[in-house]
């Protein structure tokens, strides 16, 4: 069965300092995507990062940057130079293939990251 | 104009009240998505709809009746809850293509049920 893992309940990280959530996976399914998603008090989740099982380079959005070892089933996420407005629940979620056009997304018990001044 | 919008943001029932949630989706997706959000528990799917058919039910109790009447709309019926239902109601919509396929999300319809 699939499963996302998030060992981090809550990390601190000074402003302008560079963090790392962590995030394991585990899916028997050769084809699968990992997203990243950033939770603010006001409830939304918003999508922050994206990597395919069969991408060759980790991906970068910006300050986000995927880490990405599929041999060790992990896709830890690095914010580098943090801000104040980082402040959130983050969370790690995996899809499996396509399924008739629709995704099926399993999140993990998501990050609390404080960002302090 | 937000991507997807839920209504209302909050909401407080008795165990015998009967409401129903909405959700709306200006982005031109084909599928769209309840997930419960409780306290320290991950998030949980609840039922997806494509192109207004349901195509997945994870054993959701019968309190919760979802509706699509199109590809646009979802709403959750709800009816005789109980007070562990309580959570956060989040509505999410995808676009079936080539893209990364990921979920748009509202902000939450946060449910207490006393």
């Amino acid at each position: 069965a699939q499963k996302i893992t998030q060992t981090q309940p809550g990390m601190f990280v000074q402003e302008k300092e560079a963090v790392t959530l962590d995030c394991t996976y585990d899916t028997s399914d050769p084809s699968y995507g990992l997203f990243w998603y950033k939770q603010p008090s006001s409830g939304e989740m918003i999508f922050l990062i994206y990597q395919g099982s069969y991408d060759q380079q980790n991906a970068t959005e910006g300050r986000y940057s995927l880490n990405f070892q599929k041999a060790r089933k992990s896709a830890n996420l690095v914010i580098s130079a943090s801000q104040l407005g980082d402040s959130a629940m983050y969370f790690c979620a995996m899809r499996e293939a396509f399924s008739g056009g629709y995704n099926k997304l399993i999140f993990g018990a998501g990050t609390r990251l404080a960002v302090h001044p | 104009e937000t991507g997807v919008t839920q209504t209302p943001r909050h909401l407080v029932m008795g165990m015998t009240n009967k409401k129903s949630l909405k959700c709306e989706q200006h982005l031109g997706h084909n599928a769209m998505y309840w997930y419960k959000q409780s306290a320290k528990k991950p998030l949980e799917l609840m039922f997806v709809y494509n192109f207004k058919e349901q195509t997945e039910n994870n054993s959701v109790p019968s309190r919760f009746s979802p509706e699509c009447p199109n590809s646009s709309h979802l709403f959750l019926h709800l009816h005789t809850l109980q007070p562990e239902d309580s959570a956060l109601y989040l509505c999410a919509s995808s676009q079936d293509s080539g893209n990364t396929g990921e979920l748009f999300f509202g902000e939450g319809s946060r449910l207490t049920v006393l």
